[in-house]
This record gives structure tokens, C-alpha cells and sequence, in this order.
């Protein structure tokens, strides 16, 4: 079985403040995405990284693929309460079974950014 | 806007009964997931079917069921139901193809809240 764990649990900020969201497993995935969710809401799809050591930016947000593909991480700079949320990572298999082709989704940091 | 619709938005019911949720997936999209989201949790991943076939189990219970109509569109079923099935339940879609690691991305609806009382 595959498992995801992120880090940390929770995390409570002054807007301004940069952080980083870790996501770890000791196994490989084939793609690591990370999900974005509001209270009520249905997670969104923030960006997929696909190549070892592969980095994206989205804004403020900047996104790693650990080089052997079993980690990620998610770094906010200068968060802003816009930003407060449920941050999910979920890995895509490396090989897909003829069962499934599902996400492993971690449990989740919830991030809040005070005023 | 995912493309995703479920319905209905808010379920409320007593325990012991039973209800459907009904999810439409995004226009092309073959596979849908459905997922359990209690308070607090992460996604419980509970089933997937591809073009009407389904093809992975997560921890379902026995009372739940699910199917996924020639129209692509999916139902899950909860029937006995008790307190502790009070949660979001959301339904996923995306273009994945069971045997291929590409296109896995998942889109999300807004999710049915049910509350058991």
C-alpha cells in the first residue's frame, strides 16, 4: 500500500510569513499533485510535477518533485489570508494495475493566514 | 467550476435509511471516483469505475454501493445508515485510463454533506 504523509498537520501564520509543506512516502509515483481546498468545498487542482527534481512555479507558490520521485514539497512565500486552506498532495502510481488507475491522497495541511 | 456536478448539495436523514448520490462527471472523462471526507480527515478514497466497469475498492463498507451508468454518470448507494456515516462525499473525474500512469488528475465536484440523525 501506498502512503503519503505530510507535514506539518497544521500550520497558523502572519500574513507576510513564508513556509513549507512537506509531503513524503517511501514510494515511488510516476506524478505528485497538489490540491488546494476550501471549507465546503471539492479540492482543486493546483499543479502536477512529473519529472525527478522537476520545480514549478505558480505565483507565490512554488512546487518540487523530489529527484526520486517518492517526495514533494510546496513552499508559499509572503502568504497572504487568501491563501488558507486544506493543501493536499496526491501520487499517482507508478505503474497502474489493470484494478485502477487511483490517486493516494496525504492527509492534508491545514494552513491558516491571520491578518 | 470542475465540470463535475453531484446532487444533491445537502442530504439530511435519519438512521437506518437510505439514499443515492448522483454524480455527472466531465464531459470525456471515463473514470469517476467517489470519496468520504469525514470532519477533520483527509479523503477516504471508496471506489472507481471505468466506462461502467469498476476497477478499484477502497475501504467501502458493505452498505455502501455504487455503479456507473452507460451515460457515464455514477450513483453511491448508502443504505442502513448510522451516525457515523455524517460526511462530505465527493465524486472525482478525470480522462485516466486503468493500465496508464498519465491523466490521472482529478477533478472534484462540490461534494453532498449528509448528516445521519
Amino acid at each position: 500500500t501506498q502512503l503519503l504523509e505530510q507535514s506539518p498537520q497544521f500550520l497558523s501564520i502572519q500574513e507576510g510569513e513564508n513556509l513549507t509543506v512537506y509531503c513524503n512516502s517511501s514510494s515511488v509515483f510516476s506524478s505528485l499533485q497538489w490540491y488546494r481546498q476550501e471549507p465546503g468545498e471539492g479540492p482543486v487542482l493546483l499543479v502536477t510535477v512529473v519529472t525527478g527534481g522537476e520545480v514549478k512555479k505558480l505565483k507565490r507558490l512554488t512546487f518540487q518533485f523530489g529527484d526520486a520521485r517518492k517526495d514533494s514539497s510546496l513552499h508559499i512565500t509572503a502568504a497572504q489570508p487568501g491563501d488558507t486552506g486544506l493543501y493536499l498532495c496526491a501520487g499517482a502510481p507508478l505503474v497502474t494495475t489493470t484494478s485502477g488507475s487511483r490517486l493516494t491522497f496525504g492527509e492534508g495541511t491545514q494552513l491558516t493566514v491571520n491578518p | 467550476d470542475s465540470g463535475v456536478t453531484q446532487t444533491p448539495k445537502h442530504l439530511i436523514t435519519a438512521t437506518g435509511q437510505r439514499v443515492t448520490l448522483r454524480c455527472s462527471p466531465r464531459s470525456g472523462d471515463l473514470s469517476v471516483y467517489w470519496y468520504q471526507q469525514s470532519l477533520d480527515q483527509g479523503l477516504q478514497f471508496l471506489i472507481q469505475y471505468y466506462n461502467g466497469e469498476e476497477r478499484a475498492k477502497g475501504n467501502i463498507l458493505e452498505r455502501f454501493s455504487a455503479q456507473q451508468f452507460p451515460d457515464l454518470h455514477s450513483e453511491l448507494n448508502l443504505s442502513s445508515l448510522e451516525l457515523g456515516d455524517s460526511a462530505l462525499y465527493f465524486c472525482a473525474s478525470s480522462v485516466g485510463v486503468p493500465g496508464l500512469s498519465q491523466g490521472t488528475e482529478a477533478f472534484f465536484g462540490q461534494g453532498t454533506r449528509l448528516t445521519v440523525v
